[in-house]
């Protein structure tokens, strides 16, 4: 079974320019959650989604949002990029998102803004 | 504020030996712990999870103990092996909302040969 798969796998983008990454979760996963990874501040949930629904939100401003497709596959957006956004964007799918329904990742978009 | 306070930052062991992550959380709400691993250039990968029923919970060479009064849970490694040699993140979550993990900020763990 194929894993959690994202692309691009990098990105290099100019501040105030917009993102979108996207990802497709393992088949049959409805949930899919993203994640923003820096050594700063290290792993912090960005929004989950599950059945083209969110769920649950971070604490994150309003400039990154997110979406799902009736297929579950998701795209996460950043508009009006800033410095700060540079991280390692990771997506991780499960079956529902709840009970015993591990999160599994995928290997994540390097974004670097300049 | 952090939910999940991991220690230490970084460990170095020697091949044998059994390095210990401890970690700590303050919402009482939580109720599932799970370990992830994570080598350069991938995501983080599950290692072993349990949940506050339990106080202890083996699978492999990976041992989690789990003091709920305390509100504590570590992960041991027996047998490090230099494969080991990764970063280690402790998590929580409530059931009820699996999607959402709070993590520690990770334990780099290196094992000499």
């Amino acid at each position: 079974k194929a894993g959690v798969t994202q692309t691009p796998r990098y990105l290099i983008k100019t501040r105030g320019q917009q993102v979108t990454l996207s990802c497709s979760p393992i088949s049959g996963h409805r949930s899919v959650s993203w994640y923003q990874q820096t050594p700063g501040q290290g792993l912090q949930f960005l929004f989950e989604y599950f059945s083209e629904t969110q769920r649950n939100k971070g604490n994150f401003p309003g400039r990154f949002s997110g979406r799902q497709f009736s297929n579950s596959r998701s795209e996460m957006n950043v508009s009006t990029l800033e410095l700060g956004d540079s991280a390692l964007y990771l997506c991780a799918s499960s079956w529902e998102g709840f009970a015993d329904s591990p999160l599994h990742f995928g290997n994540g978009t390097r974004l670097t803004v300049t | 504020q952090q939910q999940v306070k991991q220690s230490p930052q970084s460990l170095i062991v020697q091949k044998g030996g059994i390095p210990i992550i401890n970690c700590a959380y303050e919402n009482t709400a939580f109720d599932y712990f799970p370990w992830y691993q994570q080598f350069p250039g991938k995501g983080p990968a599950l290692l072993i999870a349990i949940r506050p029923d339990v106080s202890e919970k083996k699978e492999g060479r990976f041992t989690i103990s789990f003091n709920k009064s305390a509100k504590q849970f570590s992960l041991h490694i027996m047998d490090s092996q230099p494969g080991d040699s990764a970063t280690y993140f402790c998590a929580a979550s409530r059931g009820s909302t699996l999607g959402r993990l709070y993590f520690g900020r990770g334990t780099q763990l290196t094992v000499w040969p």
